[in-house]
């Protein structure tokens, strides 16, 4: 398809267990965005790739956080020793744009549900 | 002080009502997102806009940079309408996003 596709669309973890989820950007697009998103709120900046590099991490909230881009297309965000608190929904966006443009339109998936038991 | 501020938090209006969002934000410099985000947790972006007024079909945002304001009106409102709508200007050297807290619109028929 022609969006940004994440998978899976549903996660149930056990507390303590590593996750990982996906996410397929628009081809082409060079910026990668993930966004943490709780219950009732409106979603919070994870991490920023620009291709392959991971150029702002300020947002991952713990080092159980890691987030991975390896050839600048798919990017995988992995939580290790899942805790309660993780229970979210990730959002991955991606945007064409490969300077500091503030006009750039984001593409959202439509999400992974993490529930962490 | 919130980064960014919405309002109303929830909205609920009959079929056919003009509806008006708005949004403060004290973040950003240049530019906003007005995004929609149906339940199920899907998030569409309806507008970007750096200036004036933006048209599409039923949907009006304008902006204020100077004041960092902006609205969104729905007009002639229908119940595919409900959503949460979100604005979201971004922010920094990467144009991450801060997002308010979204706006619930319930359209009654």
């Amino acid at each position: 398809g022609a969006g940004v596709s994440q998978s899976p669309r549903y996660k149930v973890a056990k507390r303590g267990q590593d996750v990982a989820l996906r996410c397929d950007p628009i081809s082409g697009h060079v910026s990668l965005f993930w966004y943490q998103q709780a219950l009732g709120q409106g979603p919070e900046f994870l991490t920023y790739f620009q291709n392959e590099a991971q150029l702002d991490k300020s947002g991952l909230p713990s080092d159980r956080f890691f987030a991975e881009r390896p050839e600048g297309s798919v990017s995988t965000l992995k939580i290790q020793r899942t805790q309660q608190e993780d229970s979210a929904v990730y959002l991955c966006a991606s945007s064409l744009g490969r300077t500091a443009v503030q006009d750039q339109p984001q593409h959202f998936g439509d999400g992974t549900r993490l529930s962490i038991l | 002080k919130n980064e960014v501020e919405q309002s109303p938090q929830n909205l609920t209006a009959q079929e056919g009502e003009f509806i008006t969002i708005n949004c403060s934000y004290s973040v950003g410099i240049s530019a906003l997102h007005w995004l929609q985000q149906h339940p199920g947790g899907g998030i569409v972006s309806l507008f970007m806009l750096s200036s004036g007024k933006k048209k599409h079909g039923r949907l009006i945002a304008t902006i204020n940079i100077q004041e960092k304001h902006s609205s969104l009106h729905i007009t002639a409102s229908h119940p595919r309408d409900s959503a949460v709508y979100i604005c979201a200007p971004p922010v920094g050297y990467n144009n991450d996003m801060r997002f308010g807290a979204g706006t619930r619109l319930t359209v009654k028929p």
